[in-house]
C-alpha cells in the first residue's frame, strides 16, 4: 500500500517561512504525481491551494508557493500570517493499472 | 458558480450499507470533469475514495475497491457513493469533490456518517 508522508506537525513565527513537504513511499515525487496541495482549518471543509505541483488557484495567497524540492513534493509559505495555522494536506496522482490519487497524513501548522 | 452538497443517512447500522448522494448545481455531471468521494475519520487525515466520469468511468482506492461504488444519474445531475459491509472505522466526515484538470474543487461542506447499532 501507497504511504505519503508528510511532517506530523511544524512551528513557525508570524512573518518568518517555512516549507512543508510530501515524500512518497514509491519514490521521488515528480511532476508526473500532479502533487495539490490543501488548507483545512478546525469544522472545516479543506480547501485548495495548489495543484499540479505548483499552480495557483484564483483566491490562494502569493505568500503560498508550490514546487518540487529533491525527491519531494514542496509547500513554502512565506511572511506567514497568523491565519495560516491550519493543517496542510498534500495529495498525489499514481498510475497504473488502477489509477488512484493518495492524501498525506498531513502537518500541523503552528504560527507562534 | 459550481456548488457541490452532499445528502444521506447521518447513521448506519454496522454490516450495512452506507449510501450518499452529491447534487451539483452550475455544473454537468456529464461535464469532463472526474466527481470524486473523499472522507475524514474525526479526528483523522483525509482519505481519498474513487472517482466517476460520465464516460470515462470509475477508480477506486485499491483497499476500498471491493466494498465501494460510485455512480451517476445524469436525470438528476448527481453522483452517488455506496460503502458496504460498513464497520465503526467508516466512520467519518464524507465529502464529494469535483475534480478535473488535476484539481480539487470546490468541496461539499461535508456530512457526518456514523456507523452504530
Amino acid at each position: 500500500q501507497t504511504v505519503v508522508t508528510q511532517e506530523p506537525s511544524l512551528t513557525v513565527s508570524p512573518g518568518g517561512t517555512v516549507t512543508l513537504t510530501c515524500a512518497s513511499s514509491t519514490g521521488p515525487v515528480t511532476s508526473d504525481y500532479y502533487t495539490n496541495w490543501l488548507q483545512q482549518k478546525p469544522g472545516q471543509a479543506p480547501r485548495p491551494l495548489i495543484y499540479s505541483t505548483n499552480n495557483k488557484y484564483s483566491w490562494t495567497p502569493a505568500r503560498f508557493s508550490g514546487s518540487l524540492l529533491g525527491v519531494k513534493a514542496a509547500l513554502t509559505l512565506s511572511a506567514v500570517q497568523p491565519e495560516d495555522e491550519a493543517e496542510y494536506f498534500c495529495l498525489l496522482y499514481y498510475t497504473g493499472a488502477q489509477p488512484h490519487w493518495v492524501f498525506g497524513g498531513g502537518t500541523k501548522l503552528t504560527v507562534l | 458558480q459550481v456548488r457541490v452538497q452532499e445528502s444521506g443517512p447521518g447513521l448506519v447500522k454496522p454490516s450495512g450499507t452506507l449510501s450518499l448522494t452529491c447534487t451539483v448545481s452550475g455544473d454537468s455531471i456529464s461535464s469532463d470533469i472526474w466527481w470524486t468521494w473523499v472522507r475524514q475519520p474525526p479526528g483523522k487525515g483525509l482519505e481519498w475514495i474513487g472517482e466517476i466520469h460520465h464516460w470515462k468511468g470509475t477508480y477506486y482506492k485499491p483497499t476500498l475497491h471491493s466494498r465501494v461504488t460510485i455512480t451517476v444519474d445524469k436525470s438528476k445531475n448527481q453522483f452517488s457513493l455506496k460503502l458496504n459491509s460498513v464497520t465503526a472505522a467508516d466512520t467519518a466526515v464524507y465529502y464529494c469533490v469535483r475534480g478535473g484538470d488535476w484539481r480539487f474543487g470546490p468541496w461539499g461542506q461535508g456530512t457526518l456518517v456514523t456507523v452504530s447499532s
